[in-house]
């Protein structure tokens, strides 16, 4: 069964500076995406960024950018010059085109300090 | 505008009564997903779709039913079997195409039980 964990429940960081969220998953396929999703208080989840596992290519977005390692299975987020709207809750995911399940890490709190 | 759409955004259930959530998507995705929200735990996958009259459990359908009638829509049922409802309740429905998949979510249900 697919997984996906986010070993930290709570990150801080000042703002302006960079900060790295991780997460690995576990599957035996090789045809798949991977997902940050950021929930703020409202709790309406946002697309951050997606990465298919077929390019070797780390997604990018502004700001965001991942570091995808496919032969460890893991798929951090990093966040530069971070912002006080960049706080909340962060979720990894993972999605295989077999099953079309997708599976969520339990996420990880960013706290922005001015 | 293409997006999902999930009603009512607050309900309340008196204890041993069934409660419908319901879910409508107009973006053509054919999976389609609920997800429960407590505070610690993340998204766990309650049901979710591939198709039109097919549906699978997730990790915790125990209380929880869904149909899949029409592609657009994929409402949930809270049963009176579920021993502890109050929780928030997403919706999302994806599509996937090698090359490219996205991921989409409804703006979610807050469920109490009074």
């Amino acid at each position: 069964a697919q997984t996906v964990t986010q070993s930290q429940p709570e990150m801080s960081v000042q703002e302006a500076e960079t900060v790295t969220l991780s997460c690995t998953y576990d599957t035996s396929e090789s045809d798949y995406y991977l997902f940050w999703y950021k929930q703020p208080p409202s709790r309406q989840m946002i697309l951050v960024i997606r990465q298919e596992a077929y390019k070797q290519q780390n997604a990018t977005e502004n700001r965001f950018s991942v570091n995808f390692q496919k032969a460890a299975k893991s798929f951090s987020l990093k966040i530069s010059d971070s912002q006080l709207g960049d706080a909340a809750m962060y979720f990894c995911a993972y999605l295989w085109g077999g099953s079309e399940k997708l599976v969520f890490g339990k996420g990880t709190k960013l706290t922005v300090n001015p | 505008d293409g997006g999902i759409t999930q009603s009512p955004k607050y309900l309340f259930r008196k204890e041993g009564q069934n409660v419908t959530l319901s879910c409508e998507q107009n973006l053509n995705h054919d999976a389609m997903y609920w997800y429960r929200q407590d505070p610690g735990q993340g998204l766990r996958l309650i049901y979710y779709s591939q198709i039109v009259n097919d549906f699978q459990k997730g990790d915790i359908a125990e209380g929880y039913s869904v149909s899949r009638e029409k592609k657009e829509s994929f409402p949930l049922t809270v049963t009176s079997a579920q021993k502890n409802p109050t929780a928030f309740y997403l919706c999302a429905s994806s599509m996937w195409d090698r090359g490219y998949t996205e991921a989409f979510f409804g703006q979610g249900t807050r469920l109490t039980v009074v």
